[in-house]
């Protein structure tokens, strides 16, 4: 089976770095994807890592190491408009994603 | 590029009544298309994945009578919720991917609100 791990609720000021760790254990691993997801709306694409490293995009940064089955999404210099669920998910060999139950990050004023 | 569209966005139904709902890939060939249930505060839960031409695999608790899936082309699949009940008021959300890496794009989701 596929397990995913991520907290479930973050609070953070605004200007500030926020960092979401996620675990996983998954059969047929094939990379970790990172979503972002408003309130009633489907989850954006945000990113998406295969290999072990950082991968940079602007205020938003993803991490991989599969020996460790651990990833991390980092968000710089955040904004009201971060306010958001973020989802984590491990996708398999056969396509399947396997989410994450998402982190509500709250960013104050 | 790489656009999902879902129709309709929202729908009220009463129960007992079935209720479609429609995914497009509107800018590439998707080869495979997949169904999520999203409830309130909870992550998004695969129901099934289906294949242009070929029967849906459902995952394990999703039952296959009352969620008919029929992808009949690379860019429409279809989710019939058959005998609606209110537990099956949710988020429906579809995605899809082409045959070229593993990034699935989702659709704009659709509500559905059995009374």
């Amino acid at each position: 089976g596929q397990n995913i791990d991520q907290p479930t609720e973050m609070t953070a000021t605004e200007g500030a770095i926020v960092q979401i760790n996620c675990t996983y254990q998954t059969s047929g691993f094939n990379g970790l994807f990172w979503y972002q997801q408003h309130a009633g709306e489907a989850p954006t694409f945000l990113s998406y890592n295969v290999l072990d490293g950082l991968e940079e995009k602007g205020r938003f940064s993803s991490f991989l190491s599969r020996s460790k089955g651990y990833s991390y999404l980092l968000l710089k210099e955040l904004q009201m408009k971060d306010s958001a669920s973020y989802l984590c998910a491990a996708v398999s060999n056969d396509y399947k994603l396997s989410f994450g139950a998402g982190t509500t990050v709250t960013v104050r004023a | 590029g790489a656009v999902v569209s879902q129709h309709p966005s929202w729908v009220i139904c009463k129960s007992g009544t079935s209720v479609k709902i429609e995914c497009r890939s509107l800018d590439f060939q998707a080869t495979t298309m997949f169904w999520y249930r999203q409830f309130p505060k909870q992550s998004l839960m695969l129901m099934a994945t289906s294949n242009e031409g070929s029967k849906a695999t459902y995952e394990q608790g999703v039952e296959k009578d009352k969620f008919l899936i029929n992808h009949a082309s690379l860019t429409l699949s279809t989710l019939t919720v058959t005998s609606a009940h209110p537990e099956d008021s949710s988020f429906y959300i579809c995605s899809a991917r082409d045959s070229q890496d593993y990034e699935q794009y989702f659709g704009p989701g659709t509500r559905l609100t059995v009374t």
